[in-house]
């Protein structure tokens, strides 16, 4: 069936233009992530929606960065401002509640 | 603070061989630890999860333990294969209010299976 899915899978923009990132969640899937991860470093966590509730945002680096996920499914991740340290591949996760998440391909997005 | 630290950082074996892997985490309270490997540019599969009350849980030639009373997870692979080299991600969740949950990542262990 099909997985989680993300867009674009690469991304090159200048240095002080906003990006939005895409990904589309596994069908029926409650809870969704978006990570980043830097060259040779681990997950970073960013934010996690689950159902209704409202977004869990502990994990944005800054208020330059935010996320929405309309109708329970689809999520954008939006950089505004972006800066060359936001360079990274960003990964967006989903889950049946607290089972196992299924990961995207991810984003690569590369700050010039 | 909620920690996941992992051993060793980098490991290389010959095909073949068997090898384990190393979490320890300070993460309260406890929900569940999984174990993810992710391949070069991929993103993280899940290899295993367990709760609290599960010592261990195999998935084919993964085997992760579980010691809840020392705060410490280990992944054994065993006959390994060329296609085991890739990162591998301690992940443990802790329950952080009604219905939600907070994730707690480790920086992975590099594994390389050379021929």
């Amino acid at each position: 069936g099909a997985g989680v899915s993300q867009s674009p899978s690469n991304k090159v923009t200048e240095k002080g233009k906003d990006v939005e990132l895409r990904c589309d969640p596994i069908s029926g899937h409650t809870a969704l992530y978006w990570y980043r991860q830097s060259l040779g470093q681990g997950l970073e966590f960013l934010i996690y929606f689950q159902g209704n509730s409202a977004p869990d945002k502990s994990g944005l680096p800054s208020d330059r960065f935010s996320a929405e996920r309309t109708g329970g499914s689809v999520s954008t991740l939006t950089i505004q401002r972006t800066q060359q340290e936001d360079s990274a591949v960003y990964l967006c996760a989903s889950s049946l509640g607290q089972g196992k998440q299924y990961f995207g391909p991810g984003t690569r997005l590369t700050v010039t | 603070k909620n920690q996941v630290e992992q051993s060793p950082q980098s490991l290389i074996i010959l095909e073949g061989k068997n090898c384990t892997l190393q979490c320890n985490y300070t993460v309260s309270p406890f929900s569940n630890l999984r174990w993810y490997k992710q391949d070069t540019g991929r993103g993280p599969v899940s290899l295993t999860i367990m709760t609290f009350s599960e010592n261990t849980k195999s998935n084919g030639r993964y085997t992760a333990t579980l010691d809840a009373d020392t705060k410490q997870s280990s992944l054994h692979i065993t006959a390994s294969q060329l296609s085991d080299s890739a990162s591998y991600i301690c992940v443990v969740s802790a329950q952080s209010g009604a219905g939600s949950y907070q994730l707690t990542f480790g920086k992975g262990t590099k594994l390389s299976v050379i021929p």
